[in-house]
């Protein structure tokens, strides 16, 4: 079936370091990529997507590419800030059944000073 | 708009007792999803809406569990009798076909968290 793998947590950086959080899916079809954040102590919210291949979101600094080629959506940020400390989670729509959205398990991202 | 209204934020009971979470989505919006939220089980859907009509609630865990949605605004997820293992967080979602055949952005609350003693 239908599904989202993403790197496991936590992922630790320094303020100022590159950031990239790997997610591959499996679909039938072309589906659409999301990837949705989460702050501590608060709900989901959509930070940036992408519906067709080679198609780039992008938001606060963050980037991720559709790339058809090798199922990914990976999330990247050229300099990350304490605040980007949170939840990610890379998620599916699929294309004849796009009612529902196929979650990941969520990558912790924690940034030091 | 005030986004997604959900209530209590926070709810203790005991083992036995009936919980209800209420949840108001943005207005115009017709979907409206119930997710739970653990550690060990990540982000689960448990039932989703289309225009006040249950769709799918495959993922709704057993017979305690029970959601309703009597009118566009306003949606209630029921647990009766609840038990330890309910402990969660559980959110409510909402979202609107864009004219792509299905919803688009899924806009969350900021969800119970349910401690069952």
């Amino acid at each position: 079936g239908d599904s989202v793998t993403q790197m496991e947590g936590p992922v630790t950086l320094s303020e100022e370091a590159f950031l990239t959080i790997n997610c591959t899916y499996t679909a039938t079809g072309y589906p659409s990529l999301f990837w949705y954040v989460q702050y501590p102590g608060e709900g989901l919210q959509l930070l940036l997507k992408a519906t067709k291949a080679d198609d780039k979101g992008s938001n606060k600094g963050f980037e991720a590419t559709y790339r058809k080629e090798t199922t990914s959506f990976h999330l990247e940020k050229g300099s990350v800030q304490v605040s980007d400390s949170a939840v990610y989670f890379c998620a599916l729509s699929r294309p004849y059944n796009t009612d529902k959205l196929i979650f990941g398990t969520g990558t912790r991202l924690q940034v030091f000073p | 708009d005030a986004g997604v209204i959900q209530s209590p934020r926070h709810e203790v009971t005991e083992m036995g007792q009936e919980v209800t979470l209420r949840c108001k989505p943005i207005s115009g919006h017709d979907y409206l999803f119930w997710y739970r939220q653990t550690m060990m089980r990540g982000l689960e859907l448990l039932i989703y809406f289309n225009n006040n009509v249950p769709i799918d609630d495959s993922g709704m865990p057993e017979d305690r569990f029970s959601a309703k949605m009597p009118n566009a605004s306003f949606s209630t997820l029921k647990i009766q009798p609840s038990e330890p293992r309910d402990s969660a967080v559980y959110f409510c979602a909402s979202s609107t076909d864009v004219g792509t055949g299905g919803p688009d952005t899924q806009y969350f609350g900021p969800g119970t968290r349910l401690t069952v003693l």
